[in-house]
């Protein structure tokens, strides 16, 4: 029963293709993140929903497009990959707020564009 | 704008060496505070976590962190190191007025010597 989940684990594509990664919490969270981490291990937060909705978008290029259907999901696709877009890519959820809880996060997956 | 910043990029440790590990952010508001362990090739986990009361917080695995308000800070600490500690540690930090946005720091690899 795993709390978050990602799909895939791994993708390997080549330059200019579109890709999409899934994650799904059955935490019944209603905050999801998307995080980038870096070659160097630097985690950088990309996008936060909040109840289906966008509240956070760190200066991500546009061909980065997160969709969240409902609460429980938030999917990333990419067109047009690059380069520079190779990285772990990890989601998370968490219940915001005082009452809040820590952040918990999928497997990753582990892009790679060639 | 909200940051945290770890002082210790790499630590080399021996076994049964105590560990400390820097971590300061920036923000003066009510804050969560965490530290994630992400052993290699596997999603971040947590080690503690710092939401009120207590400043001087117990975690998983022997770990503990303390709070200084003052200092803006949240040292991580461990007494006697053990070779299945090495991994990168990340700390972490949220406030109630950010819209759930949960920064990180830069991470420290800590390799620990048998």
């Amino acid at each position: 029963d795993t709390a978050v989940s990602q799909t895939p684990k791994y993708l390997v594509t080549q330059m200019g293709n579109d890709k999409s990664i899934k994650c799904e919490q059955n935490l019944g969270h209603d905050t999801m993140y998307w995080y980038k981490q870096d070659s160097k291990k630097f985690l950088k937060i990309m996008f936060s929903y909040n109840n289906k909705e966008l509240i956070i978008n760190e200066t991500v290029p546009n061909r980065f497009s997160p969709k969240s259907p409902d609460k429980a999901h938030l999917n990333l696709h990419i067109n047009s990959l690059e380069l520079g877009d190779s990285a772990v890519y990890f989601c998370a959820s968490r219940k915001p707020g005082q009452g809040g809880t820590e952040a918990f996060f999928g497997q990753g997956t582990r892009l790679t564009v060639v | 704008a909200q940051s945290v910043s770890q002082h210790n990029h790499h630590v080399i440790l021996s076994e049964a060496a105590s560990l400390e590990l820097g971590c300061n952010y920036s923000y003066g508001g009510t804050v969560n505070l965490f530290w994630y362990v992400q052993y290699p090739g596997q999603h971040l986990q947590l080690l503690l976590k710092y939401f009120s009361g207590d400043p001087l917080v117990k975690g998983i695995k022997g770990f503990e962190a303390e709070f200084i308000k003052s200092k803006f800070s949240f040292n991580l600490r461990k007494p006697s190191v053990q070779w299945s500690d090495t991994a990168e540690y990340f700390c972490a930090v949220t406030s109630y007025n950010q819209g759930g946005k949960l920064i990180f720091g830069q991470g420290t690899e800590l390799s620990v010597k048998p």
